[in-house]
């Protein structure tokens, strides 16, 4: 089992440039989140789904889009990129989405110029 | 406002001494808590969980517990090894309508002296 797998790995985009963070899991679980963790604010929810088909906001959404595509992956994208989104993004899944450790992927490292 | 914070930012111990890394929640209507250890470029690892309903839960060489009445975490780590120098983060579900979401802490960096 490979677990989540997340890619790319580094990513250097522009401002106002658009890209899709891919992740995919293959634990068959029904929740899925992407978060953010820049230095000193720990880690921040940008989005989750519940169960496939759902999608739902986290705390700083603004910005992104999701895609719940199957059971197995959750996109995240960045439609105009700004330099306020250079961070390291992690992706995780859990059983579901009540009271079930989250496992997470080793992250994508994005910097935006 | 509702927050999930550790006391210490830094922790440095000597290889073999025990450590203790605590937590801070506020939102008493939590009811679940994990500590995730994080090493460099890597994401966070699940270390181990508790359920409100408890006050102790033990795993392999690591301990938490749980102090509901004043809303605090910690988690021991017996004879500390250089392997366990890391970022340490606890996370609260916090219970919403839609249901549960994990709030993570600011995290703790263990330092292992040899």
């Amino acid at each position: 089992n490979a677990g989540v797998t997340q890619t790319p790995k580094f990513q250097v985009l522009k401002t106002g440039q658009s890209m899709t963070l891919q992740c995919a899991q293959d634990m068959n679980h029904n929740s899925m989140y992407w978060y953010r963790q820049d230095p000193g604010m720990g880690l921040r929810l940008i989005y989750y789904s519940a169960s496939e088909g759902t999608t739902d906001k986290g705390e700083v959404p603004n910005g992104y889009n999701v895609s719940r595509l199957n059971k197995r992956e959750f996109s995240l994208r960045l439609e105009s990129a700004a330099p306020s989104q250079t961070s390291v993004y992690f992706c995780a899944s859990s059983r579901d989405s009540n009271n079930s450790p989250l496992h997470f992927g080793n992250g994508t490292r994005l910097t935006v110029t | 406002g509702e927050s999930v914070g550790l006391h210490l930012p830094t922790l440095s111990v000597q290889e073999g001494d025990n450590s203790i890394i605590n937590c801070a929640y506020s939102n008493s209507a939590s009811d679940y808590f994990i500590w995730y250890k994080q090493e460099s470029g890597k994401g966070p690892q699940f270390i181990i969980d508790i359920r409100s309903n408890m006050d102790k839960r033990q795993g392999q060489r690591v301990t938490v517990l749980l102090n509901k009445t004043v809303k605090h975490l910690s988690l021991q780590i017996a004879a500390t090894q250089p392997g366990d120098s890391a970022v340490y983060f606890c996370a609260e579900n916090r219970i919403y309508n839609q249901g549960g979401k994990l709030i993570f802490g600011q995290g703790t960096e263990l330092s292992v002296k040899p």
